[in-house]
């Protein structure tokens, strides 16, 4: 099956310093990433949708300025969180659509960030 | 505002019994899906349901939409220890977006 990746798993950042999440796509071209973010023992929210060469849309309450998403090719989305705060410790997660597939979502691992 | 109201929230029942966990919206799906998610990992698709009524099993799961695809219920026979997880269903709006309910931890206890 469909197989995406994110990296790194787990990063520790101190506060004030930027973080990059990558999620790739490791079988297949994904024209569209989702990212979500997960707090402990809680359901998924949904905070972007990465799109493949455009702008990202974020959904309402997500800082675009703080949560930084590029979608440079087809396999790769990243999610940068700038100028981190304890706050937005939390576990990251994306998912993936393959053009080719209709309507199957594919997700990460995930990426847990802790910030200190 | 939450779109899908997921409950219980919390089920921490015996080996061998039976339990059934509900997803309810005011909203109407194009279809809707069920994911289990372990610790630390992402969450691992199920099922999707997709047609009013529409009845699905998997060994002893079975899931079932409703008539008029604004809920959804996930039954689970027999409870093993191996089925403890977080369970989340999720509502699926247009161009693959998702609507997560507040997903259903369940223990099984041996």
């Amino acid at each position: 099956g469909a197989v995406v990746s994110q990296h790194p798993s787990r990063v520790i950042c101190k506060s004030g310093t930027s973080v990059k999440i990558e999620c790739r796509s490791l079988d297949f071209q994904a024209t569209t990433m989702f990212w979500y973010r997960q707090f402990p023992k809680k359901s998924l929210m949904l905070m972007a949708t990465s799109n493949e060469g455009s702008k990202a849309t974020y959904e309402q309450g997500v800082e675009k300025d703080k949560f930084l998403i590029n979608h440079a090719s087809l396999t790769l989305s990243t999610l940068t969180v700038t100028s981190a705060h304890p706050e937005d410790s939390s576990f990251y997660i994306c998912s993936a659509s393959s053009h080719a597939n209709t309507g199957e979502l594919f997700f990460g691992e995930g990426s847990r960030l802790t910030v200190l | 505002t939450q779109l899908l109201e997921q409950s219980p929230q919390f089920l921490s029942i015996q080996e061998g019994e039976n339990l059934t966990v509900y997803c309810n919206s005011s909203s109407v799906f194009s279809s809707l899906q069920w994911y289990r998610q372990e610790p630390g990992e992402g969450p691992v698709l199920l099922v999707t349901v997709v047609t009013g009524g529409e009845v699905k099993k998997l060994k002893r799961l079975t899931f079932q939409f409703g008539d008029a695809r604004k809920d959804s219920s996930l039954h689970i026979t027999a409870a093993q220890p191996g089925d403890t997880g977080l369970y989340l269903c999720a509502g699926v709006r247009g161009a693959q977006k998702l609507v997560f309910g507040q997903g259903t931890r369940l223990t099984i206890n041996p």
